[in-house]
């Protein structure tokens, strides 16, 4: 699985801008990818999520690209808000009822 | 949307007590659930797969006689903590997915402060 970091990388944006935050995986056999969006104090709150079969998805304010040659994963959020301030984690697993392997997360702070 | 209900959402107890976590799928039936730990400002860390109607699968370096699961029903998972010491202080969160090949739904966690 992932090793767990003790600092989370943070990515700090003004309000109206655009974010992304980055993920890389270390797993080939991956085969679903969902990106959470955790905020102080609760749990992960699904976002969007992609399948090996695509290399891009659109949500609401939200893109998700992957790169399956170099095991990468990216989140876009357009026009950032205040109300996107949390932390941001990638994860994959295998399809079906597998495991999900969290990456160490990201905190994006949106300043107004 | 998909509801996955936690409780409580914290507890502070003794040293040596024992605690009991109810993850319930409120909207869905989830004959998978699973539990994670998570300190400050890490990761989620998996502890166990919860299977209705049989043993849970535990990970590598989780006890399973310090954490026991019982998924008795098909919207239910309990985790029960025994004789928990400061060290089992955490953030614990169950999850379950909606179907097969479906995303992991969360609960809010449960904030276990032991002292």
């Amino acid at each position: 699985g992932e090793s767990v970091g003790l600092h989370l990388p943070t990515l700090s944006v003004q309000e109206g801008d655009n974010s992304i935050i980055n993920c890389a995986y270390s797993n080939s056999a991956s085969d679903y990818f969902i990106w959470y969006k955790q905020e102080s104090g609760k749990g992960p709150q699904f976002i969007i999520d992609i399948r090996s079969n695509m290399d891009k998805r659109q949500g609401q304010r939200v893109t998700v690209l992957l790169n399956k040659t170099v095991k990468h994963l990216s989140l876009q959020i357009a026009a950032t808000q205040p109300g996107d301030s949390a932390v941001y984690f990638c994860a994959e697993n295998k399809g079906g009822y597998s495991t999900l392997t969290f990456g160490k997360g990201t905190m994006l702070l949106v300043s107004p | 949307g998909a509801v996955v209900s936690q409780h409580p959402s914290r507890v502070i107890c003794k040293s040596g007590t024992s605690v009991k976590i109810e993850c319930r799928s409120l909207d869905f039936q989830a004959t998978t659930m699973f539990w994670y730990r998570q300190f400050p400002k890490q990761s989620l860390m998996l502890m166990a797969t919860s299977n209705e109607g049989s043993k849970a699968t535990y990970e590598q370096g989780v006890e399973k006689d310090k954490f026991l699961i019982n998924h008795a029903s098909l919207t239910l998972s309990t985790l029960t903590v025994t004789s928990a010491h400061p060290e089992d202080s955490s953030f614990y969160i169950c999850s379950a997915p909606t179907g097969a090949n479906q995303p992991q739904h969360f609960g809010d966690g449960t904030r276990l402060s032991i002292l």
